[in-house]
C-alpha cells in the first residue's frame, strides 16, 4: 500500500537558519503530495501542495518540489522564524474512490531565538 | 464560513462507556473523513464518506461506527470505549466535484479513556 516516510524529529534550529525536512513516498500511480502544518494545540493546516511531477508548491517562504524520479517531496525554507515552530506532516492523496490522505509520522520543528 | 467544526474539544471516558464525537462542515463538501493521531504514527484514517448515506471503512475502523444522514454532519461513535482509543481525533472534508484535492481539518477532539 501507499506509505510516506519523514525524517525523525525533533529538529532544533536557530532563527534564520535553513530548514530541510526530508519526505519520501511509495505509491501506485501518480499521487498528489502535500505538506500540512500543526501549530501547538491546533488542527492541521495545508501548507503547500503539488499535483504532478516537477511541480513546486510554495507558501509562507516554504517550498517543496515533486520529484518523481526520487519519489521525494522535501520541505525547505531559507530562513526560519520562531513562529515556524510546529509539527510538519508530509502526506499523499490517492486518486482512488477513497480519496484518503496517507500521512508521514510528522517532524517537530523547534526554532530558538 | 466556520469551516470544519468539532465537539467536544476534550473528553474523558471510562472503559466501556459510549460517546459520539461531532463533526460538521459548512462548505457543502461531499467527502468527509475521520482520522486519529497517535504519537509517532501520524494520522490514520478511521472511516470516510463520499456523500450522504454512503460510508466506508478506512485503515483502523474497529471499535468505531459512523453514519452520514446529511451533507453537513459526520458523527463518529465509540460504542464501548477502550484505553487503546485514547487519541486525538480529527475530522476533515474536501470537495469531490473538482480537481481540488485539499482536505480541510477541524481543530480536533482529545479523548482520554481510563
Amino acid at each position: 500500500g501507499d506509505s510516506v516516510t519523514q525524517m525523525e524529529g525533533p529538529v532544533t534550529l536557530s532563527e534564520e537558519a535553513c530548514l530541510t525536512i526530508n519526505c519520501t513516498y511509495t505509491a501506485t500511480g501518480y499521487p498528489s503530495l502535500f505538506w500540512y502544518v500543526q501549530y501547538p494545540g491546533e488542527g492541521l493546516q495545508l501548507l503547500l501542495k503539488a499535483t504532478k511531477a516537477d511541480d513546486k508548491g510554495s507558501n509562507k517562504g516554504f517550498e517543496a518540489t515533486y520529484r518523481k524520479e526520487t519519489t521525494s517531496f522535501h520541505l525547505e525554507k531559507g530562513s526560519v522564524q520562531v513562529s515556524d515552530s510546529a509539527v510538519y506532516f508530509c502526506a499523499l492523496s490517492d486518486r482512488t474512490g477513497r480519496r484518503a490522505l496517507t500521512f508521514g509520522s510528522g517532524t517537530r520543528l523547534q526554532v530558538q531565538p | 464560513n466556520a469551516g470544519v467544526t468539532q465537539t467536544p474539544k476534550f473528553q474523558v471516558l471510562k472503559t466501556g462507556q459510549s460517546m459520539t464525537l461531532q463533526c460538521a462542515q459548512d462548505m457543502n463538501h461531499e467527502y468527509m473523513s475521520w482520522y486519529r493521531q497517535d504519537p509517532g504514527m501520524g494520522l490514520r484514517l478511521i472511516h470516510y464518506s463520499v456523500g450522504a448515506g454512503i460510508t466506508d471503512q478506512g485503515e483502523v475502523p474497529n471499535g468505531y461506527n459512523v453514519s452520514r444522514s446529511t451533507t453537513e454532519d459526520f458523527p463518529l461513535r465509540l460504542l464501548s470505549a477502550a484505553p487503546s482509543q485514547t487519541s486525538v481525533y480529527f475530522c476533515a472534508s474536501r470537495s469531490t466535484g473538482t480537481s481540488e484535492e485539499t482536505q480541510y481539518f477541524g481543530p480536533g477532539t482529545r479523548l482520554l479513556v481510563l
